[in-house]
């Protein structure tokens, strides 16, 4: 069953600007979330997880429980930053993790 | 580098054939996955392993079947009973301390033909 929902198959933002990518999540417990990112070429990878609460390539990603969201950001996009984003969640361990369809972000010039 | 391998990276099958994708790691994790992923459908599961000797069904599971008789190795079968098998197969591993970070192969690209 899908319990990651990502709205936005493409999003479009000039260089720069500020990036949002959004993600919403229906379980009712605690769950783990994770954002992983495909660039051009590579294999996917992990980019953050909100346990860590850390910036990654000065990505930020805040669990809001009450929103049950997890929205990756960015103040200001830079064109290495154009890739596929993946949001994730996991149950605990020994869960697999259940992927969002995906975003595309394109950053141009 | 060493990590994860996926072979063959194509591979084109005609209807009614079983075809089997490997995948190998030398990372020592014990989790191990099979996702598919389709343009516009994100990564689904298809099977996964905690264990040796051990795996469950993921939520796309009918139509594979998968083994996992060393801890090494982690092969999919794509069977004639999947109605739609042309996609593109990710295998990836996660570490014993259940972080959720997982690591992953290459693909493997499957087409029928």
């Amino acid at each position: 069953a899908q319990r990651v929902t990502q709205p936005e198959k493409l999003l479009s933002v000039f260089k720069g600007a500020p990036v949002e990518l959004k993600c919403n999540y229906s379980y009712s417990g605690s769950p783990e979330l994770f954002w992983y990112v495909q660039y051009s070429r590579q294999r996917l990878q992990l980019l953050l997880r909100h346990i860590s609460r850390e910036s990654i390539k000065g990505f930020t990603a805040d669990l809001n429980k009450g929103e049950t969201s997890f929205h990756l950001k960015k103040p200001f996009a830079q064109e290495e930053d154009s890739a596929m984003y993946y949001c994730a969640l996991s149950l605990g361990a020994g869960y697999a993790l259940n992927f969002g369809k995906g975003t595309s972000l394109l950053v141009t010039p | 580098d060493g990590g994860i391998t996926q072979s063959p990276k194509y591979l084109f099958r005609k209807e009614g054939q079983n075809v089997t994708l490997s995948c190998e790691q030398n990372l020592n994790h014990d989790a191990m996955y099979w996702y598919r992923q389709d343009p516009g459908q994100g990564l689904r599961l298809i099977y996964y392993s905690q264990i040796v000797n051990d795996f469950q069904k993921g939520d796309i599971a009918e139509g594979y079947s998968v083994s996992r008789e060393k801890k090494e190795s982690f092969p999919l079968t794509v069977t004639s009973a999947q109605k739609n098998p042309t996609a593109f197969y990710l295998c990836a591993t996660e570490g014993r301390e259940n972080t959720g970070e997982l690591f992953f192969g290459e693909g493997s690209r499957l087409t029928v033909l």
